[in-house]
């Protein structure tokens, strides 16, 4: 079955740092993978996504993520961060098997001045 | 371009009550998907929605049902409620790639 973890439930960084936040998944061909953002009560906004082709893929408001077949990674990335950045950032995975998005449990990003 | 908009926003009911939420998707999009969001968790996939038939359900009791009508819009129904069904309920939308989801900012729903 598929699945996806991210292992940090809370990162904080220093405004203007940069920041790294990993996704694994589970599962045995080439996923579909998203990343979304979550402000407290919001709802999911696409930060970007990856479904073949080049393995650095860049997103919405200065975010990109790799894809790392062999570490069955798609870590999350942005050189300097904002303190508008502070927010719960979900990894999810969808694939031709079947039509739903798994996700992972979230980790919330915490912006230290 | 309106994106996919829920009604209402915050919903409280009593156990045992009947609920009905209401989803509009994206302008162009023509399937909908529900996913229920416990506090502090990610989203669990209810159902997606095509052509106004359910084509995909995950593990969610049969209290859970939905529709989709002829204009793409769609509802989720919830029976019988229990406390544990308190949360954020999201409706997305897609158009082709079912996977690339687009999401609205969903109904709080409170079971007291």
């Amino acid at each position: 079955a598929q699945s996806v973890t991210q292992p940090d439930i809370h990162i904080t960084v220093s405004e203007g740092a940069s920041l790294e936040l990993r996704c694994n998944y589970s599962y045995g061909a080439t996923p579909y993978l998203f990343w979304y953002v979550q402000s407290p009560g919001q709802g999911l906004q696409l930060l970007l996504k990856y479904f073949s082709g080049d393995t650095l893929v860049q997103g919405i408001k200065g975010f990109e993520a790799e894809f790392k077949r062999s570490q069955s990674s798609f870590n999350l990335r942005k050189p300097s961060v904002h303190w508008s950045d502070a927010a719960e950032y979900f990894c999810a995975v969808g694939a031709d098997s079947n039509y739903q998005l798994i996700w992972g449990a979230g980790t919330k990003l915490i912006i230290k001045p | 371009d309106a994106g996919v908009t829920q009604s209402p926003t915050h919903l409280i009911k009593t156990r045992g009550q009947q609920v009905t939420l209401r989803c509009s998707p994206k302008s162009g999009h023509d399937t909908v998907s529900w996913y229920q969001q416990a506090l502090g968790q990610g989203p669990q996939f209810i159902f997606q929605y095509y052509e106004e038939e359910e084509r995909q359900r995950g593990n969610f009791p049969d209290r859970f049902s939905g529709h989709q009508f002829p204009n793409y819009s769609s509802e989720l129904n919830v029976n019988a409620l229990l406390l544990g069904d308190s949360a954020l309920y999201l409706c997305a939308s897609s158009f082709g790639t079912p996977w690339e989801q687009y999401f609205g900012p969903g109904t709080r729903l409170t079971v007291t």
